[in-house]
């Protein structure tokens, strides 16, 4: 059964900084491997989709990265804002789509 | 493209009604749906794979008979939340698939039951 996990679960930065936030997976045969953001009481946002065959993918001041044998995959942000504050979910998709743990970030002035 | 649309976006009933949920790919035909459910501060938790033409799927512990799955075309599908009861106040999202795009999903459905 697949399992995922996010790191950290919360997180709090000034503005600014460059953060990296993970996600790993237990089971390694995945199609790809999705990131969301969700703002409060609010549905989800795709941010970058990553195919299984696929190391990277890039969008703005997002970076995500996979690596699948390991089962793991990073979203980094560079220069983060405070319009940035949202929860972060990854999603690793088998024969479903199973989400992370999600990590909460706050990005203050 | 790949547009879900959900309604309602929030819902007050009673104890001992039933609600219904719609969730409609607006610009794709999806043979498949899936729905979750996310409780406050807490991850995304699929409750069932819905199917066109055919009987949703459940994932074990969601009863099938209270949260019931009609799937009766390529653009709708719809969760009833059948005799609800305060503990099943939470947040309803369903999602839908686009080939290798990846996972597109509604808006949400807060389910609020006094």
């Amino acid at each position: 059964k697949q399992e995922v996990t996010q790191i950290p679960a919360a997180l709090s930065v000034p503005e600014g900084e460059n953060l990296v936030l993970n996600c790993s997976f237990t089971d390694s045969a995945i199609y790809n491997l999705q990131w969301f953001r969700q703002d409060p009481g609010k549905g989800l946002t795709s941010l970058l989709l990553i195919q299984s065959s696929q190391r990277e993918q890039t969008s703005g001041r997002l970076n995500a990265s996979l690596d699948k044998s390991s089962g793991r995959s990073t979203l980094y942000i560079a220069a983060s804002q405070p319009g940035d504050s949202a929860t972060y979910l990854c999603a690793a998709r088998t024969d479903k789509l199973i989400f992370g743990t999600g990590t909460r970030l706050q990005v203050f002035p | 493209g790949a547009v879900v649309s959900q309604h309602p976006s929030w819902v007050i009933c009673k104890s001992g009604t039933s609600v219904k949920i719609e969730c409609r790919s607006l610009d794709f035909q999806a043979t498949t749906m899936f729905w979750y459910r996310q409780f406050p501060k807490q991850s995304l938790m699929l409750m069932a794979t819905s199917n066109e033409g055919s009987k949703a799927t459940y994932e074990q512990g969601v009863e099938k008979d209270k949260f019931l799955i009609n799937h009766a075309s390529l653009t709708l599908s719809t969760l009833t939340v059948t005799s609800a009861h305060p503990e099943d106040s939470s947040f309803y999202i369903c999602s839908a698939t686009l080939s290798d795009y990846g996972y597109t999903f509604g808006s949400g459905t807060r389910l609020t039951v006094v």
